[in-house]
């Protein structure tokens, strides 16, 4: 699975929008990138994935740049719950097994009141 | 629906003992795997089972072993405890296989293991 790069930590103003980066500058064109995030003591949550489309769902924006080499994850409207350390994988979706996912250090976004 | 199911939540153990974790996958997933988180750092892969066969195997040693059930439940065994084994242990359930999957892992909780 490719690399990935991000920021140890950001902080974000409650309401506002957050905007996490991550660069995979090695994905290969079958990877998808997924994003998880892991708040206190628990064990992580799905948020969103994508190929090479931007992709919405009631969580967050996933935004993917046309080579591939980064994507930014959204979160619209930030509030004190989203704050966790946030996770971007990259990883070949299969249909019958791999299903290691290849976690970084993550950042760690603190939402501000 | 039930989630992902982890017990225990919480174990001390010493050095040199073996410890059992166990893992209920939600209804209808066949895949589970294993992870192991260390203070400050990311969960590492160990193992990931699918339909009673091992799968994956991440960079652990052979104390480290692991078994899925006929009902898709899971156990993962550490024998000859370290220090260095206390950690979040993780397990988590997907729909790998099923023909609806989107290659999302549903995480547990953890069971927390402190190794005195």
């Amino acid at each position: 699975d490719a690399k990935t790069t991000q920021p140890p930590s950001m902080d974000c103003a409650e309401g506002r929008a957050a905007n996490l980066p991550c660069n995979h500058s090695t994905i290969s064109g079958n990877e998808y990138v997924y994003w998880y995030r892991q708040i206190h003591s628990q064990g992580p949550q799905y948020i969103i994935h994508g190929l090479k489309n931007n992709e919405t769902n009631e969580m967050a924006s996933l935004i993917i740049t046309e080579d591939r080499k980064s994507s930014t994850l959204i979160l619209p409207h930030a509030t004190l719950r989203d704050t966790a350390v946030y996770y971007c994988i990259v990883r070949v979706k299969t249909n019958f097994g791999n299903e290691k996912l290849t976690f970084g250090t993550g950042t760690r976004l603190t939402i501000i009141p | 629906d039930a989630g992902v199911t982890q017990s225990p939540t919480h174990l001390i153990k010493t050095r040199g003992q073996q410890v059992t974790l166990r893992c209920s996958p939600i209804s209808g997933h066949k895949s589970v795997s294993w992870y192991q988180q260390v203070l400050g750092q990311g969960p590492q892969f160990i193992f990931q089972y699918y339909e009673k066969e091992e799968r994956g195997r991440g960079n652990f040693p052979d104390r480290f072993s692991a078994r899925q059930f006929p009902n898709y439940s899971s156990e993962l065994n550490v024998n000859a405890l370290l220090l260095g084994d206390s950690a979040l242990y993780l397990c988590a359930s997907s729909l790998v296989g099923t023909g609806v999957n989107t290659g999302e892992l549903f995480f547990g909780e953890g069971s927390r293991l402190t190794v005195l």
